[in-house]
């Protein structure tokens, strides 16, 4: 079974500074992962995803991440962050050789990320 | 493309009631997932469809619960004898399944208030 860690379930932040969500996962097997972002009262927007190759991986808004097998973590980074960017930040992983239903997406319990002025 | 929508987006209904939720998927995309999503929590899977035939189910989705996916295009999740307790953002999501990609595209959402 897979499980997935947010460690930080608030990150306050000031505008144009950098910020860094975390995240790990446990797994038995090889992995895909993912960030999705959730404002307020919508559904969740895929922010980016790594799948196999470069480890840092570069997604919408100017966020990246960068996957790191030894230490199970896709953590999540922005090097100035907008007002614009307070959302929900979730991070979830699937196995890629598993079905699409309970061994598909699981996600972590997220991150509100909160930027002040 | 125009992406994942549900219908309705808001849904405020008094316990005991019946309700019922559409999602009609990105185009031509084989795979439909129903999620519910809780108040500080991420979402959890409910279940899925490959093309028409619906191939699992969650330990969350009990007898009250059924979805449908009936000519593999859109999908209605229909909650019988509300509860409070199912109160929540259900989540749609569809994708293109093919070799080892399998990337998921989620809807805007479809909030329950159960009264």
């Amino acid at each position: 079974a897979q499980s997935v860690t947010q460690l930080d379930s608030q990150v306050p932040v000031f505008e144009e500074a950098p910020v860094e969500l975390r995240c790990n996962y446990s797994s038995s097997v090889s992995v895909y992962l993912f960030w999705y972002v959730q404002y307020p009262n919508q559904g969740l927007q895929l922010l980016l995803k790594y799948l196999s190759g470069s480890t840092l991986v570069k997604g919408i808004n100017g966020f990246e991440a960068e996957f790191n097998k030894s230490q199970t973590s896709f953590h999540l980074r922005k090097p100035s962050v907008h007002i614009s960017d307070t959302a929900e930040y979730f991070c979830a992983v699937t196995d890629p050789l598993g079905g699409g239903g309970a061994d598909g997406l699981t996600f972590g319990k997220g991150t509100h990320l909160i930027i002040q002025p | 493309d125009t992406g994942v929508s549900q219908d309705p987006r808001h849904k405020i209904t008094k316990r005991g009631q019946n309700v019922t939720f559409r999602c009609d998927p990105i185009s031509e995309h084989n795979r439909l997932y129903w999620y519910r999503q809780t108040l500080g929590q991420g979402p959890e899977f409910l279940t899925y469809f490959q093309n028409e035939a619906q191939l699992e189910k969650s330990r969350l989705l009990s007898d009250r619960f059924s979805a449908e996916r009936p000519k593999g295009s859109f999908s209605t999740l229909e909650i019988q004898r509300t509860e409070q307790g199912d109160s929540a953002m259900y989540l749609c999501a569809s994708s293109l399944a093919r070799g080892w990609e399998n990337t998921i595209y989620f809807g805007e959402g479809s909030w329950l208030t159960v009264v």
